[in-house]
């Protein structure tokens, strides 16, 4: 069965420290990736995503991910956190057959101390 | 541009009930798709509708169904309620493309509330 798994449930971390999410996905063929993220308050928002090409992509607010395809991984990544990025942050995939639907992980919970 | 809306933003409603939510996709968007967001459970995928037909669902029982309009909005309506119903849902809308390609942009919710 497709799945995805976020190893870290909960993160705390100080201001400008660097950040790293892990993401992993069980899927036997070609997969679209996602992260989502989920601020206080606010609904999912679309961070970033890959769909081919070159597997080092970038996002909005200095957030970029890694495809891995041989550790089946899509890592999120931020040299220096804001307390503003404080949020839920959810990795997702879908896979090449047209299904339209989305496997998210159970997401992690980033809290940045000022 | 506006984004995806959904109402209402809350429901209460008493089991075996009905409940109806409705969604507005992002202007052009064509596809529109329902998640439930239940406590400890993650995100789950329900419903994939497009230019008004159903082209899939997720792994949840016939009394959850929906229907979407000429106009793209979509409904979801869940029958005969339970408590384990008590849920965030959410809307998604995308651009159709063939394939698998097409990210989806979520609307705020609807949170669903079976007493």
């Amino acid at each position: 069965a497709q799945s995805v798994s976020q190893h870290n449930h909960h993160v705390i971390l100080s201001e400008a420290a660097s950040l790293e999410l892990g993401c992993n996905y069980s899927y036997g063929g070609t997969v679209n990736l996602f992260w989502y993220v989920q601020y206080p308050g606010q609904h999912l928002q679309l961070l970033l995503k890959y769909f081919s090409g070159d597997p080092l992509v970038k996002g909005i607010k200095g957030f970029e991910a890694e495809f891995i395809k041989s550790k089946f991984s899509f890592n999120l990544r931020k040299p220096s956190v804001q307390w503003s990025d404080t949020a839920e942050y959810f990795c997702a995939v879908k896979g090449s057959s047209n299904t339209g639907k989305l496997i998210f992980g159970q997401g992690t919970t980033l809290q940045v101390k000022p | 541009e506006a984004g995806v809306t959904q109402s209402p933003t809350h429901l209460i409603k008493t089991r075996g009930q009905q409940a109806t939510l409705r969604c507005s996709p992002i202007s052009g968007h064509t596809s529109v798709y329902w998640y439930q967001q239940a406590l400890g459970l993650g995100l789950q995928f329900l419903l994939w509708y497009d230019e008004g037909e159903e082209r899939n669902r997720g792994n949840f029982p016939p009394r959850f169904s929906g229907r979407q309009f000429p106009n793209y909005s979509s409904e979801l309506n869940v029958n005969a309620l339970e408590l384990e119903d008590s849920a965030l849902y959410l809307c998604a809308s995308s651009l159709y493309t063939s394939g698998s390609g097409g990210e989806q942009y979520f609307g705020p919710g609807t949170r669903l509330t079976v007493t």
